[in-house]
């Protein structure tokens, strides 16, 4: 089956930084990927859609600004959260669905998440 | 919006019995998918259902959807120590987007 690789799957940084989340699909091309946020002991809430050559688009209440998101290739998505913030601690995990098929035998392949930590 | 309801919230068993979780949309479903997650980790994807009344089965996981497309449930036979973690399920909203929307979640404890 697909298999979605992120990157890191945790990270520590300082309040004021930016930090670089990397979602990769490893076997198929993806023109869209997503990326989630999770609290903890809470559901996954969508954050945006990533489209490949084109800007992403943004929930209601998400923060373009603050959530960077480039779609440079087929395979990569990355998620930069800038100037960090205490409250910007969560699990990050994004999603991928291949371009041209989609499949019900594997539905939506998630990568395995980023814990961050701002401190 | 769309919205699913997961109960119960919480669930804890003894090896080898049988439990279900259900999973109540507030809309017709488009599609349902079904998914574990171990805490701090990825998702797994277990099923997905498409049609009223379907039902689909691996290993000793069983799904079904109803007719009206409302309401899902996760049947587990016999569970396993293995079978713990949180289940959660997942809606295509605006169907065959990839934009998925989740219940709140089930998190499950199986007692040796």
């Amino acid at each position: 089956g697909a298999v979605v690789s992120q990157h890191p799957s945790w990270v520590i940084c300082k309040s004021g930084t930016s930090v670089k989340i990397e979602c990769r699909s490893l076997d198929f091309q993806a023109t869209t990927m997503f990326w989630y946020r999770q609290f903890p002991k809470q559901s996954l809430m969508l954050m945006a859609t990533s489209n490949e050559g084109s800007k992403a688009t943004y929930e209601q209440g998400v923060e373009k600004d603050k959530f960077l998101i480039n779609h440079a290739s087929l395979t990569l998505s990355t998620l930069t959260v800038t100037s960090a913030h205490p409250e910007d601690s969560s699990f990050y995990i994004c999603s991928a669905r291949e371009t041209g098929g989609w499949s019900a035998s594997y539905g939506y392949t998630f990568g395995s998440g980023t814990r961050l930590t701002v401190v | 919006s769309q919205e699913l309801e997961q109960s119960p919230q919480s669930l804890i068993v003894q090896e080898g019995k049988n439990l279900t979780i259900n999973c109540t949309s507030s809309k017709t479903l488009y599609g349902l998918y079904w998914y574990k997650q171990k805490y701090g980790e990825g998702l797994i994807f277990l099923m997905m259902l498409q049609k009223g009344g379907e039902e689909k089965s691996h290993e000793k996981i069983t799904a079904k959807l109803d007719e009206k497309k409302q309401q899902s449930s996760l049947h587990i036979t016999a569970s396993q120590p293995s079978h713990a973690g949180i289940y959660l399920c997942g809606a295509d909203g605006s169907g065959n987007t990839g934009k998925l929307i989740f219940g709140q979640g089930t998190t499950l404890q199986v007692k040796p």
